[in-house]
């Protein structure tokens, strides 16, 4: 009964494709993200959805597009693949509205574009 | 903008022994939280502990504890008796609140190893 679950959890691709990487959460929160880590292990947000809105979008090219179809998933599609995309990006849920803070993050999908 | 600093890239420490991971940070906001992940050679983000500004006791939970000195803006964790399960990446983070969105903004990590 994993909190956060994404997948695949391993993905391997051309340059040029396009990919999807899926997010779910069951802990009923009301807002999930998107975090890429860089191969220097560095962690940043790219995106995130609070009840289906997009409320943060931070700067990432067009080729990267949420999409949020209810308040438990945020799936992220990825169009014409580059060598630089390849990465671990994170999925995360927390709840905004009331007392709650942590942040919970699935256990992430490692993307490489060759 | 909100900035984490973790200056300790690598770090090793006996077995048993207790260790601070250090973390410094920088926010013009009075409202804030922060956070200490560990992320194991597996990969995945753990979430270990958290404080908020507001919080007057250092936050603990079980061999975690994090020293938080506000006026010096650090928020160092603690880990006490180590095991060599603890060995692994471990990342400070600061939650940024802006119109009604929150993001966490993380330092670069440190690495640590527990040796036998």
């Amino acid at each position: 009964d994993t909190a956060v679950s994404q997948t695949p959890k391993y993905l391997v691709t051309q340059m040029g494709n396009d990919k999807s990487i899926k997010c779910e959460q069951n802990l009923g929160h009301d807002t999930m993200y998107w975090y890429k880590q860089d191969s220097k292990k560095f962690l940043k947000i790219m995106f995130s959805y609070n009840n289906k809105e997009l409320i943060i979008n931070e700067t990432v090219p067009n080729r990267f597009s949420p999409k949020s179809p209810d308040k438990a998933h945020l799936n992220l599609h990825i169009n014409s693949l580059e060598l630089g995309d390849s990465a671990v990006y994170f999925c995360a849920s927390s709840q905004i509205q009331g007392t709650g803070n942590t942040i919970y993050f699935g256990e992430g999908s490692w993307l490489t574009v060759v | 903008a909100q900035k984490i600093t973790q200056t300790q890239p690598g770090m090793f420490v006996q077995e048993k022994e207790a260790v601070t991971l250090d973390c410094t940070y920088d926010t013009s906001d009075q409202s804030y939280g922060l956070f200490w992940y560990k992320q194991p050679s597996s990969g995945e983000m753990i979430f270990l502990i958290y404080q908020g500004s507001y919080d007057e006791q250092n936050a603990t939970e079980g061999r975690y504890s994090l020293n938080f000195q506000k006026a010096r803006k650090s928020a160092n964790l603690v880990i006490s008796a180590s095991q060599l399960g603890d060995s692994a990446m471990y990342f400070c983070a600061m939650r940024e609140r802006r119109r009604g969105a929150q993001k966490l903004v993380f330092g670069q990590g440190t690495r640590l190893t527990i040796n036998p």
